[in-house]
């Protein structure tokens, strides 16, 4: 594809219930990324993956989350059990190497009603 | 701690004006800089980087190590220019960015 695919575009979803997020980087691109970003505010880290390795999952903001990209391409991001201050976009980039330029998928605006 | 601040969430300024768009940055070493763009309805997109110094669609930004500033400035704003801007560090080497808040820029007619 012609660049970082995430899907569903929009997600509403009820206090309690589980989400999955895709993201779809671009084809050969070693690094992925996964960023929260909340209403006026600038994304936040939330995990890396190099290949199908998750080597920091330090900004996930609980257990509930929950990153994978098993097999070194498309990736999904699952959340628990959600709750209202899990309301954002989600933002997936993905970059050649871990140091190069990211580039960023449109995102995923979850609601959480 | 790693903190870029962006103190302006909007600012308004009439085409053909001068423009800039303030980023402050706290790292104890020499970071890496970004400006990102979002265009309405469009993707997080890279401007430039300190490293490249480049000028892209007229934009400029100088490192400033003393005031710990990467200020984005373009001579004359167009209306296209209207969009989302985010000032982003990193440190060398690595991969996380640490992104500002974001200062909204209207250009006006």
């Amino acid at each position: 594809g012609a660049g970082v695919s995430q899907s569903p575009r929009y997600k509403v979803a009820k206090r309690g219930q589980d989400v999955a997020l895709r993201c779809d980087p671009i084809s050969g691109h070693v690094s992925l990324f996964w960023y929260q970003q909340a209403l006026g505010q600038g994304p936040e880290f939330l995990t890396y993956f190099q290949n199908e390795a998750q080597l920091d999952k330090s900004g996930l903001p609980s257990d509930r989350f929950f990153a994978e990209r098993p097999e070194g391409s498309v990736s999904t991001l699952k959340i628990q059990r959600t709750q209202q201050e899990d309301s954002a976009v989600y933002l997936c980039a993905s970059s050649p190497e871990k140091n190069t330029e990211a580039f960023f998928g449109q995102g995923t605006r979850l609601t959480v009603v | 701690a790693q903190r870029v601040t962006q103190p302006e969430k909007l600012l308004s300024v009439f085409k053909g004006a001068p423009v800039e768009l303030k980023c402050n940055y706290s790292y104890s070493g020499s970071p890496e800089l970004f400006w990102y763009v979002q265009y309405s309805r469009q993707r997080l997109q890279l401007l430039l980087r300190h490293i490249s110094r480049e000028s892209i669609k007229g934009f400029t930004a100088d490192l400033n190590k003393g005031e710990t500033s990467f200020h984005l400035k373009k001579p004359f704003a167009q209306e296209e220019d209207s969009a989302m801007y985010y000032c982003a560090l990193r440190r060398p080497g690595t991969y996380k960015y640490i992104f500002g808040t974001g200062t909204r820029l209207k250009v006006l007619a």
